[in-house]
């Protein structure tokens, strides 16, 4: 099955480490997001990319950066991390073929902990 | 940018009883109403969705309406079940034949349904 996949499930690091987290899919979708979730403040938007050559920031892009290595492939960076910055975070992809907004498939998510 | 509101934060129903999740949203723009349903641990899925130019849509036990002139929109599960607690998003989408195909998400709804 075409499917969203995420690495690490689970990672724990220190304060002012760098963090890369990778999201991959095989849908053949060209629009990828990720997002932060945080109990009661919902589903926020880091990054986002319609294609590998057009990155865009979120509402939350402060202290992350992004990079869109392949179209199956992006990947979200915490170059410094915070403790403010642990978290679940979800890569999602959705397909490109309607010229309009479109489901998106979320991936089982990275859940982060910053000491 | 677009702000979605989302009521309520908790709701707890009995098994067979009518849920309704209500949202607003504060961009006219916006035409694109996706729900989301997040199993514990899992992640988010659609379960249903709504355009502009549709005023209600139903699938089974769960039905969308949409209001424009309000900017609000509700989810509907009727007959509910054990399986349906989890915690529902909406979002609104704002897009058409261009590249704003982000979403905004509500902060969440904790659905409980008691046997």
């Amino acid at each position: 099955d075409a499917d969203v996949t995420q690495t690490p499930r689970n990672r724990i690091t220190k304060t002012g480490k760098r963090i890369m987290l990778e999201c991959s899919q095989t849908k053949g979708h060209d629009r990828m997001y990720w997002y932060r979730q945080d109990p009661g403040l919902g589903l926020r938007l880091i990054y986002y990319s319609f294609d590998v050559k057009d990155i865009n920031k979120g509402e939350i892009s402060d202290g992350y950066s992004v990079s869109r290595q392949a179209q199956a492939k992006f990947s979200l960076s915490l170059e410094s991390a915070i403790p403010n910055q642990t978290a679940l975070y979800f890569c999602a992809t959705s397909g490109s073929w309607l010229a309009e907004p479109s489901e998106q498939f979320f991936g089982p998510g990275t859940r982060l902990t910053v000491l | 940018g677009e702000n979605v509101e989302q009521h309520p934060s908790t709701l707890s129903v009995q098994e067979g009883d009518s849920a309704v999740i209500k949202c607003t949203y504060s961009d006219s723009a916006s035409n694109y109403f996706p729900w989301y349903k997040q199993e514990l641990g899992k992640r988010p899925q659609l379960i249903i969705d709504i355009r502009s130019n549709v005023g209600e849509k139903k699938d089974q036990r769960i039905a969308v309406t949409l209001n424009k002139t309000a900017k609000h929109f509700s989810l509907h599960i009727t007959e509910t079940q054990p399986e349906d607690s989890a915690v529902y998003f909406c979002a609104a989408s704002i897009g058409s034949g261009g590249s704003n195909y982000k979403l905004t998400f509500g902060k969440g709804t904790l659905l409980t349904v008691n046997p």
